[in-house]
Protein backbone atom coordinates (compact mmCIF):
# COMPACT_ATOMS: atom_id res chain seq x y z
CA UNK A 1 0.00 0.00 0.00
CA UNK A 2 1.24 2.98 -0.89
CA UNK A 3 -0.54 4.90 2.58
CA UNK A 4 -1.35 8.64 1.84
CA UNK A 5 0.36 10.00 -1.31
CA UNK A 6 0.73 14.06 -1.91
CA UNK A 7 1.77 15.75 -4.77
CA UNK A 8 3.13 18.47 -5.23
CA UNK A 9 6.22 18.02 -3.19
CA UNK A 10 7.38 21.47 -3.64
CA UNK A 11 5.76 24.92 -4.77
CA UNK A 12 6.62 28.42 -5.51
CA UNK A 13 3.51 30.57 -6.86
CA UNK A 14 3.06 34.16 -7.71
CA UNK A 15 1.03 36.05 -5.56
CA UNK A 16 -2.76 36.05 -6.75
CA UNK A 17 -1.78 32.69 -8.67
CA UNK A 18 -4.28 29.26 -8.06
CA UNK A 19 -3.18 26.15 -7.29
CA UNK A 20 -4.63 22.59 -6.11
CA UNK A 21 -2.47 20.39 -3.21
CA UNK A 22 -3.47 17.11 -4.54
CA UNK A 23 -3.90 13.83 -1.80
CA UNK A 24 -4.77 10.09 -2.47
CA UNK A 25 -4.92 7.51 0.23
CA UNK A 26 -5.15 3.97 -0.79
CA UNK A 27 -6.16 2.64 2.72
CA UNK A 28 -9.80 3.30 2.86
CA UNK A 29 -10.07 5.55 5.29
CA UNK A 30 -13.04 7.34 6.20
CA UNK A 31 -11.67 10.56 7.38
CA UNK A 32 -9.40 12.74 5.81
CA UNK A 33 -7.70 16.51 7.41
CA UNK A 34 -5.40 19.07 5.85
CA UNK A 35 -2.98 21.07 8.10
CA UNK A 36 -0.44 23.56 8.16
CA UNK A 37 2.85 23.73 9.79
CA UNK A 38 4.21 27.14 10.25
CA UNK A 39 7.70 27.44 11.83
CA UNK A 40 7.96 27.41 15.71
CA UNK A 41 3.83 27.09 15.64
CA UNK A 42 1.67 23.49 15.89
CA UNK A 43 -0.14 21.75 13.17
CA UNK A 44 -3.07 24.07 12.59
CA UNK A 45 -6.25 22.11 10.63
CA UNK A 46 -7.64 24.32 7.28
CA UNK A 47 -10.21 21.60 6.42
CA UNK A 48 -11.43 18.14 7.06
CA UNK A 49 -13.82 15.23 6.02
CA UNK A 50 -15.58 12.31 7.41
CA UNK A 51 -16.31 10.39 4.34
CA UNK A 52 -17.02 11.29 0.58
CA UNK A 53 -19.27 14.48 0.21
CA UNK A 54 -18.97 15.74 3.40
CA UNK A 55 -16.29 18.22 4.30
CA UNK A 56 -15.99 20.86 7.24
CA UNK A 57 -13.70 23.80 8.27
CA UNK A 58 -11.02 23.78 10.89
CA UNK A 59 -9.22 26.11 12.27
CA UNK A 60 -7.60 28.24 9.36
CA UNK A 61 -9.98 27.93 6.19
CA UNK A 62 -9.66 30.89 4.75
CA UNK A 63 -8.26 31.22 1.25
CA UNK A 64 -8.79 27.48 0.78
CA UNK A 65 -11.49 25.25 -0.11
CA UNK A 66 -11.90 21.37 -0.66
CA UNK A 67 -13.47 18.48 -1.74
CA UNK A 68 -14.25 14.97 -1.53
CA UNK A 69 -15.58 13.17 -4.45
CA UNK A 70 -14.59 9.84 -3.75
CA UNK A 71 -13.05 7.96 -0.08
CA UNK A 72 -9.38 8.25 -1.88
CA UNK A 73 -8.83 12.18 -2.44
CA UNK A 74 -9.20 15.15 -0.69
CA UNK A 75 -7.69 18.01 -3.21
CA UNK A 76 -6.69 21.23 -0.89
CA UNK A 77 -7.73 24.47 -3.68
CA UNK A 78 -5.59 27.33 -3.04
CA UNK A 79 -7.75 30.71 -4.78
CA UNK A 80 -5.73 33.84 -5.39
CA UNK A 81 -2.37 32.83 -3.14
CA UNK A 82 -1.05 35.37 -0.55
CA UNK A 83 2.59 35.24 1.18
CA UNK A 84 0.45 34.38 3.98
CA UNK A 85 -0.18 31.17 2.79
CA UNK A 86 3.65 30.06 2.32
CA UNK A 87 3.64 26.82 5.15
CA UNK A 88 3.89 22.85 4.80
CA UNK A 89 0.87 21.74 4.24
CA UNK A 90 0.51 18.12 4.80
CA UNK A 91 -2.61 16.07 4.59
CA UNK A 92 -3.94 12.58 6.69
CA UNK A 93 -6.44 10.16 6.99
CA UNK A 94 -7.75 7.85 9.69
CA UNK A 95 -10.36 5.05 9.81
CA UNK A 96 -12.27 6.60 12.50
CA UNK A 97 -12.62 9.72 14.22
CA UNK A 98 -10.18 8.88 17.14
CA UNK A 99 -7.43 6.43 15.67
CA UNK A 100 -3.75 7.16 14.67
CA UNK A 101 -3.00 9.63 12.18
CA UNK A 102 -1.40 8.50 8.67
CA UNK A 103 0.12 11.71 6.83
CA UNK A 104 1.54 12.68 3.68
CA UNK A 105 5.39 13.70 2.93
CA UNK A 106 4.02 17.02 2.62
CA UNK A 107 4.23 20.23 -0.01
CA UNK A 108 6.64 22.75 1.11
CA UNK A 109 4.40 25.95 -0.67
CA UNK A 110 6.13 29.21 -1.25
CA UNK A 111 4.41 32.22 -2.27
CA UNK A 112 5.81 35.37 -3.86
CA UNK B 1 -8.77 27.37 25.37
CA UNK B 2 -6.97 24.05 24.96
CA UNK B 3 -3.38 24.15 25.31
CA UNK B 4 -0.73 21.99 25.25
CA UNK B 5 2.84 22.39 26.15
CA UNK B 6 6.30 20.44 25.42
CA UNK B 7 9.18 20.53 27.38
CA UNK B 8 12.28 20.57 26.49
CA UNK B 9 11.63 22.41 23.19
CA UNK B 10 15.43 21.49 22.20
CA UNK B 11 17.42 18.52 23.53
CA UNK B 12 20.44 17.14 22.61
CA UNK B 13 22.21 13.84 23.94
CA UNK B 14 24.50 11.35 23.71
CA UNK B 15 24.14 8.05 21.96
CA UNK B 16 23.05 5.55 24.20
CA UNK B 17 21.15 8.00 26.40
CA UNK B 18 18.09 7.37 28.02
CA UNK B 19 15.85 10.48 26.96
CA UNK B 20 12.46 11.90 28.14
CA UNK B 21 10.13 14.17 26.63
CA UNK B 22 7.17 15.92 28.48
CA UNK B 23 3.57 17.08 27.19
CA UNK B 24 1.19 18.75 29.55
CA UNK B 25 -2.35 20.04 28.67
CA UNK B 26 -5.17 22.16 30.34
CA UNK B 27 -8.26 20.29 29.41
CA UNK B 28 -9.59 16.85 29.41
CA UNK B 29 -8.89 14.84 27.03
CA UNK B 30 -10.29 11.43 25.20
CA UNK B 31 -6.92 10.46 23.60
CA UNK B 32 -3.31 11.48 23.09
CA UNK B 33 -1.19 11.27 20.18
CA UNK B 34 2.57 10.91 20.06
CA UNK B 35 4.25 11.62 16.24
CA UNK B 36 7.53 11.73 15.10
CA UNK B 37 8.97 14.03 12.26
CA UNK B 38 12.09 13.64 10.97
CA UNK B 39 14.30 16.74 9.48
CA UNK B 40 12.27 17.53 5.98
CA UNK B 41 10.09 14.53 6.46
CA UNK B 42 6.81 13.26 6.79
CA UNK B 43 4.73 12.91 9.78
CA UNK B 44 4.55 9.15 11.22
CA UNK B 45 2.37 8.47 13.98
CA UNK B 46 4.39 6.32 17.26
CA UNK B 47 1.31 6.25 19.58
CA UNK B 48 -2.41 7.03 20.15
CA UNK B 49 -3.42 6.29 24.40
CA UNK B 50 -5.89 7.54 26.11
CA UNK B 51 -4.74 5.50 29.53
CA UNK B 52 -1.63 3.66 31.01
CA UNK B 53 1.56 2.72 28.99
CA UNK B 54 2.35 2.01 25.83
CA UNK B 55 5.71 0.45 24.50
CA UNK B 56 7.03 -0.24 21.02
CA UNK B 57 10.69 -0.82 20.74
CA UNK B 58 12.76 1.21 22.11
CA UNK B 59 10.05 4.04 22.91
CA UNK B 60 7.69 3.75 25.58
CA UNK B 61 4.97 6.32 25.91
CA UNK B 62 2.75 6.70 29.35
CA UNK B 63 -0.27 9.37 30.49
CA UNK B 64 -1.37 10.33 33.79
CA UNK B 65 -5.12 11.28 32.96
CA UNK B 66 -5.29 13.48 36.35
CA UNK B 67 -2.46 14.87 36.04
CA UNK B 68 -2.97 16.01 32.15
CA UNK B 69 0.64 15.00 31.57
CA UNK B 70 2.34 12.51 29.28
CA UNK B 71 5.69 11.33 28.57
CA UNK B 72 7.45 9.91 26.01
CA UNK B 73 10.93 7.93 26.40
CA UNK B 74 13.19 6.65 24.25
CA UNK B 75 15.63 3.85 25.74
CA UNK B 76 19.12 3.57 24.58
CA UNK B 77 18.67 6.94 21.81
CA UNK B 78 20.33 6.05 18.78
CA UNK B 79 21.36 9.48 16.24
CA UNK B 80 18.47 8.03 14.03
CA UNK B 81 16.10 8.77 16.80
CA UNK B 82 16.99 12.56 16.30
CA UNK B 83 13.65 14.69 14.64
CA UNK B 84 10.81 16.20 16.12
CA UNK B 85 8.67 14.97 18.55
CA UNK B 86 4.94 16.39 18.78
CA UNK B 87 2.30 15.81 21.14
CA UNK B 88 -1.21 16.36 20.36
CA UNK B 89 -4.51 15.74 22.21
CA UNK B 90 -8.09 15.02 21.35
CA UNK B 91 -10.39 17.34 23.72
CA UNK B 92 -13.40 15.58 25.29
CA UNK B 93 -15.31 18.16 24.26
CA UNK B 94 -15.44 16.62 20.36
CA UNK B 95 -13.63 13.97 20.63
CA UNK B 96 -11.99 13.53 17.60
CA UNK B 97 -9.11 13.50 15.54
CA UNK B 98 -10.52 16.63 13.73
CA UNK B 99 -10.36 18.69 17.52
CA UNK B 100 -6.82 17.87 17.77
CA UNK B 101 -4.76 20.30 19.46
CA UNK B 102 -0.69 20.06 18.32
CA UNK B 103 2.24 21.42 20.99
CA UNK B 104 4.77 22.83 19.25
CA UNK B 105 7.20 19.84 19.09
CA UNK B 106 10.60 18.64 21.04
CA UNK B 107 13.66 19.15 18.61
CA UNK B 108 16.05 15.80 19.72
CA UNK B 109 19.37 15.62 18.13
CA UNK B 110 21.16 12.01 19.28
CA UNK B 111 25.18 12.67 18.76
CA UNK B 112 27.53 9.71 18.35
Amino acid sequence: NAGVTQTPKFRILKIGQSMTLQCAQDMNHNYMYWYRQDPGMGLKLIYYSVGAGITDKGEVPNGYNVSRSTTEDFPLRLELAAPSQTSVYFCASSPTGISPLHFGNGTRLTVT
Amino acid sequence: KNEVEQSPQNLTAQEGEFITINCSYSVGISALHWLQQHPGGGIVSLFMLSSGKKKHGRLIATINIQEKHSSLHITASHPRDSAVYICAVVPNSGGSNYKLTFGKGTLLTVNP
